[in-house]
């Protein structure tokens, strides 16, 4: 079965810098999602990617698949408070369920 | 709000209980999702029904069971419960098996005592 490795697992960064998460599958990806969860709090969707090489931004955070390596990134760019939670990555094999990754903490100090 | 419609939102109970949770799928979607998240398992993946059929199990316990209706709401039933079962447990609901998005419900959290 495949599973997602998520790192690093925890990320303290102040306000203002540049982050990245990473998403490494165990099998080939053929769709990669990102959601972000405050903690005890429903996954809100932010990005799905489905080819390799794809990238797609939505506001300050940019997610890119890089097939060949079964990994995708997240990347925030000047972090702020309101990006704090826990950020997860799931897959999916054609039409099945989401698998997810563990998860990433991400907190931000002003 | 996601369209995904989860009940109740908290429910406290002890332990050999039986409980129902209720998930109403965005308007459209045909596929629900169940998932169970706790600190230590993080989320994981326990049935998904399509149309009223059972398509995929994953890590779901006997003591677990679920269905789809045809009006396609789906219930999460949980039984004999154990201490360990305290979580939040959430639906999710996508179109066509997955492939065009999934979307989660605010999810129901668990507390057996």
């Amino acid at each position: 079965s495949q599973e997602l490795e998520q790192s690093p697992q925890s990320l303290i960064v102040q306000e203002g810098k540049n982050l990245t998460i990473n998403c490494t599958s165990s099998k080939t990806l053929y769709g990669l999602y990102w959601y972000k969860q405050k903690y005890g709090e429903g996954l809100i969707f932010l990005m799905m990617l489905q080819k390799g090489g794809e990238e797609k931004s939505h506001e300050k955070i940019t997610a890119k698949l890089d097939e060949k390596k079964q990994q995708s990134s997240l990347h925030i760019t000047a972090s702020q408070p309101s990006h704090a939670g826990i950020y997860l990555c799931g897959a999916s094999q054609a039409g099945t369920a989401l698998i997810f990754g563990k998860g990433t903490t991400l907190s931000v100090s002003s | 709000d996601s369209g995904v419609t989860q009940t109740p939102k908290h429910l406290i109970t002890a332990t050999g209980q039986r409980v129902t949770l209720r998930c109403s799928p965005r308007s459209g979607d045909l596929s629900v999702y169940w998932y169970q998240q706790s600190l230590d398992q993080g989320l994981q993946f326990l049935i998904h029904y399509y149309n009223g059929e059972e398509r995929a199990k994953g890590n779901i316990l006997e003591r677990f069971s679920a269905q789809q209706f045809p009006d396609l709401h789906s219930e999460l039933n949980l039984s004999s419960l154990e201490l360990g079962d305290s979580a939040l447990y959430f639906c999710a609901s996508s179109n066509r098996g997955g492939g065009y998005g999934y979307t989660f419900g605010s999810g129901t959290r668990l507390t057996v005592v």
